[in-house]
């Protein structure tokens, strides 16, 4: 299994609170992802990162911030949560990037729940 | 608009006989394609996958079936065992796209019945 840890994996919050979940990898891979679950809507990617403090936008940005200071690092941010990003969370990492790539290794997830 | 459906919230079957998961895509860039599966408080583990120069990728009990011309492609599973009751997620790209293009449909909960 890829060491993928996320933090916490449930946490529940006040609408207009800060809110920052965590994304640890032991691979050394270069490429990770923020993914969003919600019923209906399958997986969706919010942002992900190319390396060390590189990072840009996915189809669900809005409301997102996220930061890559280290390899092994990637936060995801919501500055004032709503109650529309109550969802499971899932980081992601692959190797590869370009073509013919789209394996990814998921971490366990985590649950938001936003009142 | 979804580039992806799975149009199957959820399929039962009995033990020993086949699974068939369905997805349809209808963006005609897409030409790589996979499968991955999902159990509860998991995360999703990459199953299979198949490109577009084939029509067929077998891995053990595990068959993807890829109709271009329909847009189609339908992931099988002989024989069904209990152990495969999880939500299947079909997700697409163009193969000459990053993974960041990858664009998944809204799942399939499978189960199979003892």
């Amino acid at each position: 299994d890829a060491g993928i840890t996320q933090s916490p994996r449930h946490k529940v919050t006040e609408t207009g609170t800060p809110v920052t979940l965590r994304c640890h990898q032991t691979e050394n891979h270069r490429y990770m992802y923020w993914y969003r679950q919600d019923p209906g809507h399958g997986l969706r990617l919010i942002h992900y990162s190319y390396g060390v403090k590189d990072t840009d936008k996915g189809e669900v940005s809005d409301g997102y911030s996220v930061s890559r200071s280290k390899t092994e690092d990637f936060l995801l941010t919501l500055e004032s949560a709503t109650s529309s990003q109550t969802s499971v969370y899932f980081c992601a990492i692959s190797e590869s990037f370009g073509a013919n790539s789209g394996e990814l290794f998921f971490g366990e997830g985590s649950r938001l729940t936003v009142l | 608009d979804q580039q992806v459906k799975q149009n199957s919230p959820s399929l039962s079957v009995q033990e020993g006989r086949i699974s068939i998961l369905n997805c349809d895509y209808t963006n005609s860039m897409f030409d790589y394609f996979l499968w991955y599966k999902k159990y509860p408080a998991e995360g999703p583990t990459f199953l299979i996958s198949i490109s577009s120069i084939k029509d067929k990728n077998e891995d053990g009990r595990f068959t993807v079936f890829l109709n271009k011309s329909a847009k189609h492609l339908s992931l099988h599973i002989v024989p069904s065992q209990p152990g495969d009751s999880a939500v299947y997620f079909c997700a697409a790209k163009p193969s000459s796209g990053s993974a960041r293009q990858l664009t998944f449909g809204s799942g399939t909960q499978l189960t199979v019945l003892p």
